[in-house]
C-alpha cells in the first residue's frame, strides 16, 4: 500500500468552527489531491498540489483552502465549517500528472452539526 | 462539463460475468482509470487504459474505445468479495485532470 496517512479519521464539529485535515505521504510523490465524496456525486476535486507551495483549485473549492509547505504534507482547511461540508474527505497522491493512478488515503469522515 | 456516465447499480450472481460500462467526453482525453471501492474504505486502483483495446489482469479486464468515448470493466468468475462500487475516472490534459463518475454499486448474490 502507498504510504498515505490521513488525520483525523473521524471528526464532529460545530457550524462556524475552523477545521484542518492533514494528509501525510511517505512516497515522495509530487502531486497531491483533496477530494470529497458524497452520495450521488462521486469523488469531486477540492484542491490539488503540483509541488511545494504550488496549489490550484478544483471543482468544489469554495469554503476550502490548502497549504503545502513540505513535499510530504498537504493540509485542507475549512475556515468556517458549514453543514454542507459534512462529507468523507479523501487525500490522494500520484507520481505524474494524469498518466499514473491515484493512491488514496483511508479518508476522514467529517460531520458538521 | 466533463460528465462521466455509468450505471448506478448492478446485480450479478456468484460465478457469473458482469460488464460495467462507462462513457466520457472525448475532448482533451488522456486515459481511463477504474477503481474499486468497498463500503467504508478508500478507492483502490484496478486498471488503466490509454490505447484502444482490451487490458486483461486476472479476472478483471478493461476495454477502451477512444473514438466512441466508451470503456467497460469486465469481471469474470464473480466472487462475493467483488461486491463493491466501481469507479470510472477519465484523465484530461487540462483543468482538474481526473474526473470521476458516480460509481456503480455491484452486488454479487450467492
Amino acid at each position: 500500500d502507498a504510504g498515505i496517512t490521513q488525520s483525523p479519521r473521524h471528526k464532529v464539529t460545530e457550524t462556524g468552527t475552523p477545521v484542518t485535515l492533514r494528509c501525510h505521504q511517505t512516497e515522495n510523490h509530487r502531486y497531491m489531491y483533496w477530494y470529497r465524496q458524497d452520495p450521488g456525486h462521486g469523488l469531486r476535486l477540492i484542491h490539488y498540489s503540483y509541488g511545494v507551495k504550488d496549489t490550484d483549485k478544483g471543482e468544489v473549492s469554495d469554503g476550502y483552502s490548502v497549504s503545502r509547505s513540505k513535499t510530504e504534507d498537504f493540509l485542507l482547511t475549512l475556515e468556517s465549517a458549514t453543514s454542507s461540508q459534512t462529507s468523507v474527505y479523501f487525500c490522494a497522491i500520484s507520481e505524474t500528472e494524469g498518466a499514473s493512478p491515484l493512491h488514496f488515503g483511508n479518508g476522514t469522515r467529517l460531520t458538521v452539526t | 462539463g466533463q460528465n462521466i456516465d455509468q450505471p448506478t447499480e448492478m446485480t450479478a450472481t456468484e460465478g457469473a460475468i458482469v460488464q460495467i460500462n462507462c462513457t466520457y467526453q472525448t475532448s482533451g482525453f488522456n486515459g481511463l482509470f477504474w477503481y474499486q471501492q468497498h463500503a467504508g474504505e478508500a478507492p483502490t486502483f484496478l486498471s488503466y487504459n490509454v490505447l484502444d483495446g482490451l487490458e486483461e489482469k486476472g479476472r478483471f479486464s478493461s476495454f477502451l474505445s477512444r473514438s466512441k468515448g466508451y470503456s467497460y470493466l469486465l469481471l469474470k468468475e464473480l466472487q462475493m468479495k467483488d461486491s463493491a462500487s466501481y469507479l470510472c475516472a477519465a484523465a484530461y490534459n487540462y483543468g482538474q485532470n481526473f474526473v470521476f463518475g458516480p460509481g456503480t454499486r455491484l452486488s454479487v448474490l450467492p
